[in-house]
């Protein structure tokens, strides 16, 4: 089965600019989870959706972070205006709604974002 | 509030011997707990997982073992190899297919 997509891979932006990440999880699951990991740090989690409603967004600094999930499938993570401590590696998961293997989450590649 | 612990931030170890990652974690409300290897410029991948009413869990050379009173958790590697050198990070969940809390993850070096 295809993995988690993401893109895009690398961006470099200014500070006070706007950025947009793009993720398609794997087909069938309902559950999608945007992560940021600073370096030396673990993933922490931004926001959850399950099927396109927010389930938990607590940590997502909403004055600047935005995402959304049309349709339920695919989401972006958006990030206006950006500071320099949001560089970071921005993962999306995705896991199945129940059943076998629904506590795993898969992960995409992660967008690595430095903002200068 | 960090729930999730890894203190030792790397682990250098011979090929062919045990490595130990360990983790500790202050919510007794965690039902299951995750085990995830890291490549660079990958993202994080399932390695093994334990639910909370077990001590241990084996897959091939992979063992997880759970000590609820202590809040403590260790991954065992045996024998290790140079292909398991990666960063390994922890995670907890509070109930089955919730949102995962990562540790800050180990460093393991495997020497040939």
């Amino acid at each position: 089965e295809a993995g988690v997509a993401q893109s895009p891979r690398y961006k470099i932006i200014e500070k006070r600019q706007s950025v947009a990440f793009w993720c398609n999880p794997i087909s069938g699951h309902a559950t999608l989870y945007w992560y940021q990991q600073i370096l030396g740090q673990g993933p922490k989690l931004l926001i959850q959706f399950q099927n396109n409603g927010v389930v938990d967004d607590s940590q997502l600094p909403k004055d600047r972070f935005s995402a959304e999930r049309l349709k339920g499938v695919d989401s972006t993570l958006k990030i206006q205006p950006a500071k320099l401590e949001d560089s970071a590696v921005y993962l999306c998961a995705s896991s199945p709604e129940a059943g076998a293997g629904a506590n795993v989450l898969t992960f995409g590649a992660g967008s690595r974002l430095t903002v200068l | 509030d960090q729930q999730v612990k890894q203190n030792s931030p790397s682990l250098s170890v011979q090929e062919g011997r045990i490595s130990i990652l360990n983790c500790d974690y202050t919510n007794s409300m965690f039902d299951y707990f995750l085990w995830y290897k890291k490549y660079p410029a990958e993202g994080p991948t399932f390695l093994i997982s334990i639910s909370s009413i077990k001590d241990k869990n084996e897959d091939g050379r992979f063992t997880v073992f759970l000590n609820k009173s202590a809040k403590h958790l260790s991954l065992h590697i045996v024998p290790s190899q140079p292909g398991d050198s990666a960063v390994y990070f922890c995670a907890a969940q509070r109930e089955y297919g919730n949102k995962l809390v990562f540790g800050a993850g180990t460093i393991l070096r495997v020497k040939s």
